[in-house]
This record gives structure tokens, C-alpha cells and sequence, in this order.
């Protein structure tokens, strides 16, 4: 069955530490998006790529990198210079401009 | 100006009756509407897009959208205790493949 991975579930990270989260999906989806969802905030646009090798920064990229190496897949590295990285991370993928295919999260919380 | 605004709610409707939920939008020329539901602790899930004015309906779902008065609705039919959830509005504005979001309306279905 065609979907999107994420993992890991939940993530715990040190003061001072990279951590990545993985993000693979076999839907053939040309873009892949990263968000941050914060209690009674929304969707915060993080990065987004819309083809192999390419990716643009969204909203609040400081703190955040990514790659896009292959189609497949689109890992996010939260630095530390990311002060408050404790959230709901979301990758999504979709066709360009259609609807998006989210995984299931990824809670990263800052030990 | 927020440019995709949704009520916060939460909307509290009894089982069985039409939930009606409203997002309005700012750009006149945006182009793609979507509704997203997402459970408490979970990622949100597409459940309906519409591009043209009018309705699209799939199943207890009608997605209205009218573009001279820039608003897009979602109506639930026969609301059931498992429609408790956020619905999230997401619109391309003019020029962009990448949603808008809005902060998402809470419903509550109780017996």
C-alpha cells in the first residue's frame, strides 16, 4: 500500500544536540513539505521541495536543514541552534498543488 | 489580515445533526480548496477538496465554495460522535502550490 513513514514516533533530544527525523513515502509525490504544529498555533511551514535536489525555506526554517537526495525520501535535521524545538513535527507529500498525504508525527521534546 | 480565518469553536452539534463548518479566505484569486480532519494527538487526514464553485459532495461531506462571497464550508451530515475533531481549511493562494492553513475548528459531537 502507497503511503508516507515517519519515524521516529516520539524523540528525545538534548540541549546541544542534532537530532533527525526520517521521512519516506512511495506515493511517486514530486513535493514533500515539513511542518511544525504547536498547541493553538497552526501549521508552520518549515521547508518544502518540489523535486529532487531542490528545496525552498518556508515560514521558520532558522534552526532546521534538509536534504532531498532522492524522491522517496526528505529528512528533517533540527539543530541546535533550533531554541525551542520541542513540538509535532508533520512531513506531507503530495502532487504539486494538490492535496497533501500526511504521516503519522513525529514528537520531538526537549530533555 | 489573516488570509485563511476559521472559527475556533469549539462547535458542540448532538449526534444526528448537520454540522456547518466555515472558512473564509482573503485572495479572490485563489484556486484550491481543501478540508482536512484531525484527531486529537493524531496527523491530520484530506477528506475533501473542491476547486469550482458550487457543492461536492462525498457521502456525509458536502464541501460548498463561493468565490464571489470567498468562503468555503464543510457540512457534516448525520454527525457522529466519531466526527470530534479539528477540521482544518487549507486554500492555494493566487500564484502558490502551497496551502494556506487555517487554525482549524474544533467540533464536538455528543449522544
Amino acid at each position: 500500500d502507497g503511503g508516507i513513514t515517519q519515524s521516529p514516533k516520539y524523540l528525545f533530544r538534548k540541549e546541544g544536540q542534532n537530532v533527525t527525523l526520517s521521512c519516506e513515502q512511495n506515493l511517486n509525490h514530486d513535493a514533500m513539505y515539513w511542518y511544525r504544529q504547536d498547541p493553538g498555533q497552526g501549521l508552520r511551514l518549515i521547508y518544502y521541495s518540489q523535486i529532487v535536489n531542490d528545496f525552498q525555506k518556508g515560514d521558520i526554517a532558522e534552526g532546521y536543514s534538509v536534504s532531498r537526495e532522492k524522491k522517496e525520501s526528505f529528512p528533517l535535521t533540527v539543530t541546535s541552534a533550533q531554541k525551542n524545538p520541542t513540538a509535532f513535527y508533520l512531513c506531507a507529500s503530495s502532487i504539486t498543488g494538490g492535496g497533501y498525504t500526511f504521516g503519522s508525527g513525529t514528537r520531538l521534546t526537549v530533555v | 489580515q489573516k488570509e485563511v480565518e476559521q472559527n475556533s469553536g469549539p462547535l458542540s452539534v448532538p449526534e444526528g445533526a448537520i454540522a456547518s463548518l466555515n472558512c473564509t479566505y482573503s485572495d479572490r484569486g485563489s484556486q484550491s480548496f481543501f478540508w482536512y480532519r484531525q484527531y486529537s494527538g493524531k496527523s491530520p487526514e484530506l477528506i475533501m477538496f473542491i476547486y469550482s464553485n458550487g457543492d461536492k459532495e462525498d457521502g456525509r461531506f458536502t464541501a460548498q465554495l463561493n468565490k464571489a462571497s470567498q468562503y468555503v464550508s464543510l457540512l457534516i451530515r448525520d454527525s457522529q460522535p466519531s466526527d470530534s475533531a479539528t477540521y482544518l481549511c487549507a486554500v492555494n493562494i493566487r500564484g502558490s502550490y502551497i496551502p494556506t492553513f487555517g487554525r482549524g475548528t474544533s467540533l464536538i459531537v455528543h449522544p
